[in-house]
């Protein structure tokens, strides 16, 4: 089973929409989630990381949320814009496995103008 | 340009050949990770150092694989004797230990084996 799973793997929306992004993961005993921006042929930008004890972060219109009971975490993006479409990953950081990630396979956005 | 480099950008190589590729962490990051990607996918662990020390590798890297980090700073990943499953993005990334462990990536190489 993947450990980490997003979903949907594609989304399209027009500009100025209100979306959210899911991710969810097996083993709750994590020590992170961190959700990551991936440009097409580019390395990522680290987003927003909610440390286990943490349950939401907030940067500019971007929000994430942790659940670890559930195994579930969002990114929200507000007023969405052609700028945000790219690809976005979620990875999770177990809490005995040092400081390796696993990533899930991501959602592909478009934002329409 | 999150600070960490990695060289080349593009390597086209014919299989059975050997590569090395570079990269250079943020300077005061003492952990180094190496990640493999292949399109559609997310990225994949391959391994992690802590200064020169390699603590952590995958099942995924083979002994065709090796990796270093000989001084603490920069890490060179080596593919011996290509083969096509070897094409992918390889991505490299740092942290400092002991915070909140916050990964900054390199742009990655693309590796092509033909």
């Amino acid at each position: 089973k993947q450990e980490v799973t997003q979903i949907p793997a594609a989304l399209s929306v027009p500009e100025g929409e209100n979306l959210v992004l899911n991710c969810s993961f097996t083993d709750s005993a994590i020590y992170n989630l961190q959700w990551f921006r991936q440009d097409p042929g580019k390395g990522l930008t680290s987003l927003l990381l909610i440390q286990s004890s943490q349950r939401e972060q907030t940067s500019g219109r971007l929000n994430a949320s942790l659940d670890k009971s559930s195994g579930r975490s969002t990114l929200y993006i507000a007023a969405s814009q052609p700028g945000d479409s790219a690809t976005y990953l979620c990875a999770k950081t177990p809490r005995n496995s040092g400081s390796r990630l696993t990533f899930g396979e991501g959602t592909q956005l478009t934002v329409n103008p | 340009d999150t600070g960490v480099s990695q060289d080349p950008r593009h390597k086209i190589t014919k299989r059975g050949q050997n590569v090395t590729f570079r990269c250079d962490p943020i300077s005061e990051h003492n952990r180094l990770y190496w990640y493999r990607q292949t399109l559609g996918q997310g990225p994949e662990f391959l391994t992690y150092f802590q200064n020169e020390a390699q603590l952590e590798k995958s099942r995924l890297l083979s002994d065709r694989f090796s990796a270093e980090r000989p001084k603490g700073s920069f890490s060179t990943l080596e593919i011996q004797r290509t083969e096509q499953g070897d094409s992918a993005m390889y991505l490299c990334a740092s942290s400092l230990a002991g915070g909140e462990e916050k990964l900054f990536f390199g742009s990655g190489t693309q590796l092509s084996v033909l």
